[in-house]
């Protein structure tokens, strides 16, 4: 079946230990993003990237990096994880034929920080 | 700014219906849509309204009104694996989703 992957599903790191997740999608998008979501929040919208073009949120960190070296995959790179920073990572993707804006989430990183 | 706003909890009884609701304030408006999302698990869609109106899918329907700025999902016969948040999003005049804090549905036997 068609679905976007993440990898790892569970990350604990330590207090400024560099942490990348990664995002695959065999959907065929040329849409994707990186959300942020804690506890019983909205998600918050890290970046996104529109075929290679590559968007990003006015407010997201410095600390928070993003890559997409081809359409498949997506990667996010926290350089300096803080305990702030310890949320639920989901990746989604859009740009299907079958609704062109409706996003397709993976099924969540969750990253610890000690 | 932009708003969205809906309840943080409800509780409802099993085969039972209940109506989630959601108002919003955005910079225009391209569509509202309604996400499911079990605790710890990713948001998965359920319906998406951008013409005034009632879509009916299944146990779950979704009403908009745009001039008012509202919505609702309606779930009707409620069974237990419906405990879920419900989250409603608004793609603005630059198709970018704002997301409300999302609705923790509780359904008791």
């Amino acid at each position: 079946d068609a679905m976007v992957i993440q990898n790892p599903r569970y990350q604990v790191t330590q207090f400024g230990k560099p942490v990348t997740l990664s995002c695959s999608q065999t959907l065929n998008h040329n849409v994707m993003y990186w959300y942020q979501q804690k506890s019983s929040q909205a998600p918050k919208l890290l970046f996104h990237y529109y075929d290679k073009d590559f968007n990003n949120e006015a407010d997201t960190p410095d600390n928070f990096q993003s890559r997409r070296p081809n359409t498949s995959f997506c990667f996010l790179d926290i350089r300096s994880p803080g305990l702030g920073d310890a949320a639920m990572y989901l990746c989604a993707t859009s740009g299907g034929s079958s609704g062109a804006n409706v996003l397709t989430f993976g099924a969540g990183s969750r990253l610890t920080v000690l | 700014g932009q708003n969205i706003d809906q309840p943080t909890e409800m509780t409802a009884t099993e085969g039972a219906i209940v109506q989630i609701n959601c108002t919003y304030q955005t910079s225009g408006f391209n569509g509202l849509f309604w996400y499911q999302q079990h605790a710890g698990e990713a948001p998965t869609f359920l319906s998406y309204n951008v013409l005034d109106g009632l879509e009916e899918k299944g146990r779950f329907s979704s009403f908009l009104s745009r001039s008012k700025g509202y919505s609702y999902l309606l779930l009707k016969e409620l069974q237990m694996k419906d405990s879920a948040s419900y989250l409603c999003a608004v793609m603005d005049s630059n198709y970018q989703l704002i997301w409300g804090a999302g609705t923790k549905l509780i359904i008791k036997p």
